[in-house]
């Protein structure tokens, strides 16, 4: 069975600051991971995803994360923050016997302060 | 990646009423998701809708509840039945963005409150 934990519900960063938000997850099989970002009042968006060979994948709007398998984690960083990086962000993973079906974070909310 | 309308994009429902959410897709796709998510909380998998046969449904979620049709392969609806404000909620259709990875691609979604 596939879980998804996401340390911190509420992130509040100062625009130019480090982005971190935190993924951790448990699989049985070697995971898909993504994350996606939810703006106001909109659908998900898919930021960046995992599924093999290198480890640290680069995504839209300057994010990456780094799979690191030993320690079950999926990080997503953003050296600086902009004020239009405030949103909920959702970490997912899926297995390839589960297609379809996305186990996602309880996701965290990023506000940007001047 | 494709383009998902969705309708109605939010609506407010008396408790005890049902409520059909169109989902179009603007490709043929085999397999069409719907998510729902409760306010301020992750998302959920309700159900897999194929076309031409019986929606899969998730733990926790029954047809009597959740019907959902797939009469072709662009198009799906989840009715929710009996509605309680329980099931004020963000529902959210998705295809395959990616078939390789796993990868969803979202609608909009559909705002649904429950007085």
């Amino acid at each position: 069975a596939q879980s998804v934990t996401q340390l911190g519900s509420h992130v509040s960063v100062s625009e130019g600051a480090l982005v971190l938000l935190r993924c951790n997850y448990s699989s049985s099989v070697p995971p898909y991971l993504f994350w996606y970002v939810q703006y106001p009042n909109q659908g998900l968006q898919l930021l960046l995803k995992y599924t093999t060979g290198a480890t640290l994948v680069k995504g839209i709007n300057g994010f990456e994360a780094e799979f690191k398998k030993s320690e079950t984690s999926f990080h997503l960083t953003k050296p600086s923050a902009h004020m239009s990086d405030a949103a909920e962000y959702f970490c997912a993973v899926t297995e390839s016997d589960s297609w379809g079906k996305l186990q996602f974070g309880a996701g965290t909310q990023v506000v940007v302060t001047p | 990646s494709a383009v998902i309308s969705q309708k109605p994009s939010r609506d407010i429902c008396q408790r005890g009423t049902s409520l059909t959410i169109q989902c179009q897709v603007d490709s043929q796709v085999t397999m069409m998701f719907w998510y729902r998510q409760q306010p301020g909380q992750s998302l959920t998998l309700i159900a897999t809708a194929n076309q031409g046969s019986e929606a899969t449904y998730e733990s926790g979620f029954v047809i009597d509840k959740f019907p959902i049709s797939r009469p072709n392969l662009t198009f799906s609806t989840l009715t929710v039945s009996n509605m309680s404000p329980e099931d004020s909620s963000i529902y959210l259709c998705s295809v395959f963005g990616d078939r390789a990875t796993g990868e969803l691609f979202f609608g909009e979604g559909s705002r649904l409150t429950v007085l």
